[in-house]
């Protein structure tokens, strides 16, 4: 069974553009949710989707926002790039929301550099 | 609120040494805790699991956690280290509520594994 993918695996993007990133969960995964890496903050939840709808939001600004598709892939863009921004992005997938007992699997993330 | 935390931010043991990470969590709520291994320019990989089944859990590649309630733990060890366990380690908590939830990590400890 495939993993979590994550497109692009690196993107170089200069401040004030914007970017979208792209994770297809695990086959029959219908929840995803995004987090981001840093050295300074470590792993921050951003969102979670399921069934196309956003069911969970971290404390991050308006510029992250995201969608997931009918087949439960997902999308996350970022407008107005700042240097802050630049940071590991993983996405990961589990078979229901809600959390729980529900591990989540994780795709080798995306990682942006904003020059 | 619930939260993580992991003692130390880097662990170095010898190979053969037995590996302790510790993890601290916080919690309202009977928890659900994973610990996650991330290798350099990768995702994260699930090692084990606490679900309340039972408290002692075993993973993956050698690993294993106590689950003890009444000191609010749940270390990961294993009993002889091998240079490919040389990576970051990563304590979470499930937080839900409702039909949603998120995974609150601790800051991660870096294992080096010393010949």
């Amino acid at each position: 069974k495939a993993g979590v993918t994550q497109t692009p695996r690196y993107l170089i993007k200069t401040r004030g553009q914007q970017v979208t990133l792209s994770c297809s969960p695990i086959s029959g995964h219908r929840s995803v949710s995004w987090y981001q890496q840093t050295p300074g903050q470590g792993l921050q939840f951003l969102f979670e989707y399921f069934s196309e709808t956003q069911r969970n939001k971290g404390n991050f600004p308006g510029r992250f926002s995201g969608r997931q598709f009918s087949n439960s892939r997902s999308e996350m863009n970022v407008s107005t790039l700042e240097l802050g921004d630049s940071a590991l992005y993983l996405c990961a997938s589990s078979l229901e929301a809600g959390g729980g007992n529900q591990p989540q699997h994780f795709g080798d993330g995306t990682r942006l550099s904003i020059l | 609120a619930q939260s993580v935390t992991q003692l130390g931010s880097h662990v170095s043991v010898s190979e053969g040494a037995l590996v302790l990470l510790r993890c601290n969590y916080s919690s309202s709520v009977p928890p659900y805790l994973f610990w996650y291994v991330q290798y350099p320019n990768q995702g994260l990989q699930l090692l084990l699991k606490y679900t309340s089944a039972a408290t002692l859990v075993k993973g993956i590649n050698g690993f294993e956690a106590e689950f003890k309630k009444s000191e609010t733990s749940f270390h990961l060890t294993k009993p002889s280290a091998h240079m490919s366990d040389a990576a970051e380690y990563f304590c979470a908590v499930s937080v839900y509520s409702g039909n949603t939830g998120k995974l609150i990590f601790g800051q991660g400890t870096t294992l080096q594994v010393k010949p």
